[in-house]
């Protein structure tokens, strides 16, 4: 069946250092590639999408590139900050295959970022 | 736009009680809800689909005479834990399908669950 299987955390990082998130996929289809985002105490937020292969998401300084060759998904940006300290989950949809709308999450990364 | 709201947001009852979160969309129309379960420092579990006039499609292992759902109106979708227990202690999200067309899911802040 469809999966979604991220990096373990935590990720701690100081103040505007390099992100990278891995996530990799298992899915039948094309589906529809998320990285939603959970604040302390919050639901989740959609940060970024990407519908299709070589479609790049992007948002708030974070990019997803969706690569069909090596099934991933890997969340990055340049320079982080304090504010985004959170948990991070890649997510897939089968939207296209069987439009349930389903969402299949990954286990989640924590990212701490220092200042 | 999109916005999906959660009530109570948490909520502590005794062992045996029944407890119901509802989960409204607050400026656009749901025929599909979707409940999911968080439990500490873990990923998020589909527990069930929510459709509006019909059963809910509960996902395996997810007991439906526990977690009664009912989506009565376009609007809103209530889950109820039925007889509930400590297990049943966790972090429980919705989601709705915003209706743009994009696929994608706008998800309620949650409501937190403890049973004494």
């Amino acid at each position: 069946g469809n999966s979604v299987t991220q990096m373990e955390g935590p990720v701690t990082l100081s103040e505007e250092a390099f992100l990278t998130i891995n996530c990799t996929y298992t899915a039948t289809g094309y589906p529809s590639l998320f990285w939603y985002v959970q604040y302390p105490g919050e639901g989740l937020q959609l940060l970024l999408k990407a519908t299709k292969a070589d479609d790049k998401g992007s948002n708030k300084g974070f990019e997803a590139t969706y690569r069909k060759e090596t099934t991933s998904f890997h969340l990055e940006k340049g320079s982080v900050q304090v504010s985004d300290s959170a948990v991070y989950f890649c997510a897939l949809s089968d939207f296209g295959s069987s439009n349930t709308g389903k969402l299949i999450f990954g286990q989640g990364t924590t990212l701490q970022v220092k200042p | 736009g999109a916005v999906v709201s959660q009530h109570p947001s948490r909520v502590i009852c005794k062992s045996g009680t029944s407890v119901k979160i509802e989960c409204r969309s607050l400026d656009f129309q749901a025929t599909t809800m979707f409940w999911y379960r968080q439990f500490p420092k873990q990923s998020l579990m589909l527990m069930a689909t929510s459709n509006e006039g019909s059963k809910a499609t509960y996902e395996q292992g997810v007991e439906k005479d526990k977690f009664l759902i009912n989506h009565a109106s376009l609007t809103l979708s209530t889950l109820t834990v039925t007889s509930a227990h400590p297990e049943d202690s966790s972090f429980y999200i919705c989601s709705a399908r915003i209706p743009s067309g994009a696929n994608v899911l706008t998800f309620g802040a949650g409501s937190r669950l403890t049973v004494l």
